[in-house]
C-alpha cells in the first residue's frame, strides 16, 4: 500500500495568514493526488484533484502543487470558514489511501 | 442536485454482519464507480472498496473475505455487507461517488470522490 504522510498534524493560524500543508507519498504517484476539506460533523468535500486542479466552486485562495512524492496545499489568505481538517488522498493505485489529516485552527 | 444517503443499523454485535445501503438521488448510477469509505479515530479515513454500476468490484486487500458490495441500479442503490465484525470495525461509514476527468493531452483519467453521503455511525458492541 502507498503510505501518505501529512504534516503538520495540526496548526494554528490567524485570519488572513498564508497556510501551507504538505503531503508525502511513500512512492512516486505522478500527480494522482487529491485534497479534501472536512468540517466537524460533515463528510469530506473535494477541493483539488490531479494535484493542482481546483474543483468547481472551490475558492481561488486554495491551491495545490507538486508531483512525484511531494505535494502542497496552500491557502493564500485564511478565512474563518476554512477552519477544518484537510486530507490528501492518492488515486495512483489500489488500495486508495488517505493522509492522516491536518487540523487547521484559529 | 445529486445526493447520497447511507442507511442501516447503528449497532452491531461482535461476530455478526454489518449491512449498509446507500441511496442515490438526483442522478443515474450508470458510468460511475461507487465507493465505501470509513473513518475511525484509530485508523483515520480508510477506503474499503468500490463497485462499478455494472457490478465489477475492487476491495481493500485487508477486507477481502469479509466484504461484499452489490449494486441495484433499478433502485438507485448500492450496498455493503461486512462479516465477522469486531470493535475495530466501529466507524463512521461514508458512501461516495468516484468520478473522473479525461486528460486528452496526457491520455489518462484522473479520479476523485466528488460526492459523499453524510455518513452513518456504526458501533460494534455487545
Amino acid at each position: 500500500d502507498i503510505q501518505m504522510t501529512q504534516s503538520p498534524s495540526s496548526l494554528s493560524a490567524s485570519v488572513g495568514d498564508r497556510v501551507t500543508i504538505t503531503c508525502q507519498a511513500s512512492q512516486d504517484i505522478r500527480t494522482d493526488l487529491n485534497w479534501y476539506q472536512q468540517k466537524p460533523g460533515n463528510a469530506p468535500t473535494l477541493l483539488i484533484y490531479d494535484a493542482s486542479n481546483l474543483h468547481k466552486g472551490v475558492p481561488s485562495r486554495f491551491g495545490g502543487s507538486g508531483s512525484g512524492r511531494d505535494f502542497t496545499l496552500t491557502i493564500t489568505s485564511l478565512q474563518p470558514e476554512d477552519i477544518a481538517t484537510y486530507f490528501c488522498q492518492q488515486d495512483d493505485s489500489h488500495p486508495l489511501t488517505f493522509g492522516g489529516g491536518t487540523k487547521v485552527e484559529v | 442536485q445529486v445526493q447520497l444517503q447511507e442507511s442501516g443499523p447503528g449497532l452491531v454485535k461482535p461476530s455478526e454482519t454489518l449491512s449498509l445501503t446507500c441511496s442515490v438521488s438526483g442522478a443515474a448510477m450508470s458510468g460511475y464507480y461507487w465507493d465505501w469509505i470509513r473513518q475511525s479515530a484509530g485508523k483515520g479515513l480508510e477506503w474499503m472498496g468500490r463497485i462499478y454500476s455494472g457490478g465489477t468490484t475492487t476491495y481493500h486487500p485487508s477486507l477481502k473475505g469479509r466484504l461484499i458490495m452489490s449494486v441495484d441500479t433499478s433502485k438507485n442503490q448500492f450496498s455493503l455487507t461486512l462479516d465477522s465484525v469486531t470493535a475495530a470495525d466501529t466507524a463512521i461509514y461514508y458512501c461516495a461517488r468516484e468520478a473522473y476527468v479525461w486528460d486528452s493531452p496526457r491520455l489518462r483519467n484522473y479520479w476523485y470522490f466528488d460526492l459523499w453521503g453524510r455518513g452513518a455511525l456504526v458501533t460494534v458492541s455487545s
